[in-house]
């Protein structure tokens, strides 16, 4: 089946530094990424929603200079956290959509965990 | 390897009940999640198991059997609402979540 990775698995960064996670939809081409942020326990929050090309779509409240996103190819996204600060630690999932037989199906990764120190 | 799967599509009707089944093999095994997506939105969490036994939080359930490696999510008094998918995804030992691809859930009044 389709299978959308992430890497890197953990990251710790020190405050200040710019952290880059990259999104891979492994065997299919994925025309829409997304980036979600996940606290212990509760919803998936969504970030961003990145088309390959063209600039990606920020949720209210997600800052678009600090959560850097590039969908270069329909195969790789991109999320860089800029100047990460302590309460940017989190969980990091991205998902992938693609259209199979008419049917929109989305996949997501493992996700990334981020911890700045 | 890690591998989840669930059943691709289930049907039911309203107000009746609907156990969602989940099986998983992961490395390690931190807990099993249910999210719940309706078509164009972000999944919202349901439950999270990490103990075997039955968890029931309203008109849902959730339940576990780490020797088994399963899981159910019981749906009770069925709502149109509740049309939507429902994703199971397990933890690893590297607390990484390995995702089911959803059972697509159609509910009839």
């Amino acid at each position: 089946g389709a299978v959308v990775s992430q890497h890197p698995s953990w990251v710790i960064c020190k405050s200040g530094t710019s952290v880059k996670i990259e999104c891979r939809s492994l065997d299919f081409q994925a025309t829409t990424m997304f980036w979600y942020r996940q606290f212990p326990k509760q919803s998936l929050m969504l970030m961003a929603t990145s088309n390959e090309g063209s600039k990606a779509t920020y949720e209210q409240g997600v800052e678009k200079d600090k959560f850097l996103i590039n969908h270069a190819s329909l195969t790789l996204s991109t999320l860089t956290v800029t100047s990460a600060h302590p309460e940017d630690s989190s969980f990091y999932i991205c998902s992938a959509r693609t259209i199979t037989d008419r049917q929109e199906t989305q996949y997501f990764g493992p996700g990334t965990r981020l911890l700045v120190l | 390897g890690q591998n989840i799967d669930q059943p691709t599509e289930m049907t039911a009707t309203e107000g009746a009940i609907v156990q969602i089944n989940c099986t998983y093999q992961t490395s390690g095994f931190n807990g099993l999640f249910w999210y719940q997506q309706h078509a164009g939105e972000a999944p919202t969490f349901l439950s999270y198991n990490v103990l075997d036994g039955l968890e029931e939080k309203g008109r849902f359930s959730s339940f576990l059997s780490r020797s088994k490696g399963y899981s159910y999510l019981l749906l009770k008094e069925l709502q149109m609402k509740d049309s939507a998918s429902y994703l199971c995804a397990a933890m690893d030992s590297n607390y990484q979540l390995i995702w089911g691809a959803g059972t697509k859930l159609i509910i009839k009044p």
